[in-house]
Protein backbone atom coordinates (compact mmCIF):
# COMPACT_ATOMS: atom_id res chain seq x y z
CA UNK A 1 0.00 0.00 0.00
CA UNK A 2 0.97 3.63 -0.50
CA UNK A 3 2.44 6.01 2.80
CA UNK A 4 3.77 9.21 2.81
CA UNK A 5 6.44 10.36 5.57
CA UNK A 6 6.64 14.11 6.62
CA UNK A 7 9.58 13.95 8.80
CA UNK A 8 9.09 17.83 10.12
CA UNK A 9 6.60 17.94 12.48
CA UNK A 10 7.03 21.67 12.50
CA UNK A 11 9.41 24.46 10.33
CA UNK A 12 9.46 27.93 11.77
CA UNK A 13 10.80 30.40 9.31
CA UNK A 14 11.36 34.06 8.66
CA UNK A 15 8.73 36.36 6.78
CA UNK A 16 10.70 36.67 2.94
CA UNK A 17 12.61 33.37 3.60
CA UNK A 18 12.41 30.26 1.25
CA UNK A 19 10.73 27.57 2.71
CA UNK A 20 10.95 23.48 1.83
CA UNK A 21 8.74 21.31 3.60
CA UNK A 22 9.92 17.51 2.77
CA UNK A 23 7.65 14.73 1.50
CA UNK A 24 8.77 10.72 1.18
CA UNK A 25 6.54 8.31 -0.50
CA UNK A 26 6.88 4.74 -0.66
CA UNK A 27 4.62 3.14 -3.75
CA UNK A 28 5.92 0.54 -6.10
CA UNK A 29 4.73 2.14 -9.26
CA UNK A 30 4.13 5.90 -10.44
CA UNK A 31 2.21 7.62 -7.43
CA UNK A 32 0.03 10.70 -8.00
CA UNK A 33 1.01 12.85 -5.23
CA UNK A 34 -0.80 16.16 -3.90
CA UNK A 35 -0.22 19.02 -1.56
CA UNK A 36 -2.87 20.44 0.50
CA UNK A 37 -2.75 23.43 2.96
CA UNK A 38 -5.21 23.37 6.37
CA UNK A 39 -6.00 27.00 7.63
CA UNK A 40 -6.98 27.38 11.33
CA UNK A 41 -10.06 25.98 11.79
CA UNK A 42 -10.96 25.47 8.16
CA UNK A 43 -10.20 22.13 6.13
CA UNK A 44 -7.77 21.24 3.56
CA UNK A 45 -7.57 23.14 0.29
CA UNK A 46 -5.31 21.38 -2.65
CA UNK A 47 -1.89 23.46 -3.82
CA UNK A 48 -1.13 21.10 -6.11
CA UNK A 49 -0.50 17.89 -7.49
CA UNK A 50 1.50 15.51 -9.66
CA UNK A 51 0.80 12.90 -11.99
CA UNK A 52 3.40 12.66 -14.90
CA UNK A 53 5.09 14.48 -17.33
CA UNK A 54 7.75 17.76 -15.73
CA UNK A 55 8.87 17.02 -12.55
CA UNK A 56 8.32 20.44 -11.33
CA UNK A 57 4.63 21.40 -11.38
CA UNK A 58 3.53 24.88 -9.93
CA UNK A 59 0.56 25.93 -7.30
CA UNK A 60 -1.23 28.20 -6.19
CA UNK A 61 -0.02 31.88 -4.41
CA UNK A 62 3.58 30.84 -5.61
CA UNK A 63 4.05 27.03 -4.30
CA UNK A 64 5.81 24.35 -6.53
CA UNK A 65 6.74 21.00 -6.16
CA UNK A 66 9.33 18.84 -7.18
CA UNK A 67 9.01 14.87 -8.13
CA UNK A 68 11.93 12.95 -7.64
CA UNK A 69 11.65 9.14 -8.42
CA UNK A 70 15.08 8.15 -7.62
CA UNK A 71 14.41 9.55 -3.71
CA UNK A 72 10.96 9.01 -3.22
CA UNK A 73 10.62 12.41 -2.47
CA UNK A 74 7.86 15.43 -3.38
CA UNK A 75 8.92 18.54 -1.43
CA UNK A 76 7.59 21.36 -1.46
CA UNK A 77 8.98 24.75 -2.03
CA UNK A 78 8.42 28.85 -2.13
CA UNK A 79 10.77 31.71 -3.14
CA UNK A 80 9.74 33.97 -0.28
CA UNK A 81 7.01 33.02 2.18
CA UNK A 82 4.40 35.51 3.45
CA UNK A 83 2.99 35.23 7.21
CA UNK A 84 -0.70 34.06 5.64
CA UNK A 85 1.02 31.17 4.89
CA UNK A 86 1.45 29.89 8.24
CA UNK A 87 -0.39 26.48 8.15
CA UNK A 88 -0.60 23.04 8.22
CA UNK A 89 0.75 21.61 5.33
CA UNK A 90 -0.14 17.87 3.83
CA UNK A 91 1.04 16.02 1.72
CA UNK A 92 -0.93 12.61 0.05
CA UNK A 93 -0.12 9.46 -2.44
CA UNK A 94 -2.65 7.44 -4.48
CA UNK A 95 -2.81 6.07 -8.11
CA UNK A 96 -5.44 6.20 -10.70
CA UNK A 97 -6.39 2.74 -9.39
CA UNK A 98 -6.46 3.32 -6.33
CA UNK A 99 -9.88 4.14 -4.17
CA UNK A 100 -8.62 6.82 -1.49
CA UNK A 101 -5.86 8.94 -0.98
CA UNK A 102 -2.96 8.27 1.57
CA UNK A 103 -1.70 11.65 3.99
CA UNK A 104 0.98 12.18 5.73
CA UNK A 105 0.72 13.48 9.54
CA UNK A 106 0.96 16.97 8.20
CA UNK A 107 4.00 19.96 8.86
CA UNK A 108 3.15 23.07 11.05
CA UNK A 109 4.59 25.79 9.47
CA UNK A 110 4.88 29.05 10.81
CA UNK A 111 6.13 32.25 9.85
CA UNK A 112 7.80 34.53 12.19
CA UNK A 113 8.52 38.24 11.45
CA UNK B 1 -18.24 26.57 -7.50
CA UNK B 2 -19.08 24.30 -4.29
CA UNK B 3 -19.07 23.45 -0.77
CA UNK B 4 -18.75 21.11 1.08
CA UNK B 5 -21.08 21.22 4.83
CA UNK B 6 -20.25 19.41 7.79
CA UNK B 7 -23.12 19.72 10.86
CA UNK B 8 -22.99 19.97 14.17
CA UNK B 9 -19.00 22.11 14.14
CA UNK B 10 -19.11 20.78 17.76
CA UNK B 11 -20.12 17.93 19.22
CA UNK B 12 -19.82 16.73 22.48
CA UNK B 13 -20.92 13.36 23.74
CA UNK B 14 -20.38 11.56 27.36
CA UNK B 15 -18.99 7.77 27.01
CA UNK B 16 -20.65 4.96 25.80
CA UNK B 17 -23.20 7.63 23.43
CA UNK B 18 -23.79 6.94 19.86
CA UNK B 19 -23.05 10.28 17.74
CA UNK B 20 -23.90 11.26 14.79
CA UNK B 21 -22.23 13.56 11.92
CA UNK B 22 -23.13 14.79 8.61
CA UNK B 23 -22.21 16.01 5.66
CA UNK B 24 -23.97 17.80 2.71
CA UNK B 25 -21.76 18.86 -0.63
CA UNK B 26 -23.30 20.49 -3.73
CA UNK B 27 -20.50 19.71 -6.81
CA UNK B 28 -22.56 16.63 -7.30
CA UNK B 29 -19.90 14.80 -6.52
CA UNK B 30 -20.10 10.91 -7.07
CA UNK B 31 -17.27 9.52 -4.06
CA UNK B 32 -17.41 11.25 -0.66
CA UNK B 33 -14.80 10.37 2.15
CA UNK B 34 -14.59 10.41 5.90
CA UNK B 35 -11.24 10.95 7.55
CA UNK B 36 -10.85 11.94 11.36
CA UNK B 37 -7.40 14.00 11.97
CA UNK B 38 -5.80 13.47 15.33
CA UNK B 39 -2.86 16.06 16.35
CA UNK B 40 0.19 14.42 15.08
CA UNK B 41 -1.46 11.71 13.00
CA UNK B 42 -2.35 13.24 10.53
CA UNK B 43 -5.56 12.34 8.47
CA UNK B 44 -7.32 8.54 8.28
CA UNK B 45 -9.87 7.37 6.30
CA UNK B 46 -12.49 5.80 8.16
CA UNK B 47 -15.24 5.42 5.69
CA UNK B 48 -16.02 5.98 1.53
CA UNK B 49 -18.65 5.51 -0.64
CA UNK B 50 -18.69 5.62 -4.68
CA UNK B 51 -22.15 6.15 -5.03
CA UNK B 52 -25.39 6.67 -3.44
CA UNK B 53 -26.07 3.37 -1.09
CA UNK B 54 -22.54 2.09 -1.58
CA UNK B 55 -20.20 1.87 1.54
CA UNK B 56 -16.65 0.81 1.78
CA UNK B 57 -14.28 0.62 4.76
CA UNK B 58 -10.85 2.64 5.38
CA UNK B 59 -8.02 2.28 7.47
CA UNK B 60 -10.02 3.18 10.52
CA UNK B 61 -13.61 1.74 9.97
CA UNK B 62 -13.72 0.18 13.90
CA UNK B 63 -16.54 1.70 15.91
CA UNK B 64 -18.20 3.59 13.01
CA UNK B 65 -20.84 3.44 10.88
CA UNK B 66 -21.73 5.06 8.04
CA UNK B 67 -24.71 5.93 5.53
CA UNK B 68 -25.19 7.25 2.22
CA UNK B 69 -28.89 7.69 1.21
CA UNK B 70 -28.36 10.36 -1.29
CA UNK B 71 -25.56 11.18 -3.70
CA UNK B 72 -25.08 14.57 -2.07
CA UNK B 73 -25.38 13.18 1.56
CA UNK B 74 -22.93 11.04 3.98
CA UNK B 75 -23.66 10.52 7.53
CA UNK B 76 -21.05 8.98 10.35
CA UNK B 77 -22.13 7.12 13.32
CA UNK B 78 -19.58 6.82 16.32
CA UNK B 79 -21.16 3.47 17.45
CA UNK B 80 -19.61 4.30 20.99
CA UNK B 81 -17.97 7.25 22.49
CA UNK B 82 -14.47 6.77 23.91
CA UNK B 83 -13.73 8.73 26.90
CA UNK B 84 -11.46 11.64 27.10
CA UNK B 85 -11.40 11.04 22.96
CA UNK B 86 -10.99 14.48 20.81
CA UNK B 87 -10.75 14.63 17.16
CA UNK B 88 -11.67 16.40 14.47
CA UNK B 89 -13.85 14.28 11.94
CA UNK B 90 -13.65 15.90 8.11
CA UNK B 91 -15.91 15.00 5.06
CA UNK B 92 -14.40 15.06 1.70
CA UNK B 93 -15.94 15.02 -1.82
CA UNK B 94 -14.06 14.13 -5.59
CA UNK B 95 -15.59 14.32 -9.23
CA UNK B 96 -13.84 10.27 -9.18
CA UNK B 97 -15.74 8.10 -10.77
CA UNK B 98 -15.71 5.16 -9.47
CA UNK B 99 -13.65 6.50 -6.63
CA UNK B 100 -10.32 6.42 -8.13
CA UNK B 101 -7.87 8.04 -5.96
CA UNK B 102 -6.03 10.25 -8.21
CA UNK B 103 -8.95 13.24 -8.18
CA UNK B 104 -8.82 16.32 -6.25
CA UNK B 105 -10.63 16.16 -2.37
CA UNK B 106 -12.56 19.02 -1.76
CA UNK B 107 -13.14 19.22 2.31
CA UNK B 108 -15.56 20.79 4.68
CA UNK B 109 -13.97 22.65 7.60
CA UNK B 110 -15.26 19.56 9.97
CA UNK B 111 -16.83 18.44 13.36
CA UNK B 112 -14.56 18.92 16.58
CA UNK B 113 -16.22 16.12 19.08
CA UNK B 114 -15.11 15.82 22.52
CA UNK B 115 -16.18 12.95 24.46
CA UNK B 116 -16.43 13.93 28.31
Amino acid sequence: AQSVTQPDARVTVSEGASLQLRCKYSYSATPYLFWYVQYPRQGLQMLLKYYSGDPVVQGVNGFEAEFSKSDSSFHLRKASVHWSDSAVYFCAVSSNSGTYQRFGTGTKLQVVP
Amino acid sequence: GGIITQTPKFLIGQEGQKLTLKCQQNFNHDTMYWYRQDSGKGLRLIYYSITENDLQKGDLSEGYDASREKKSSFSLTVTSAQKNEMAVFLCASSIAPGGRGAETLYFGSGTRLTVL
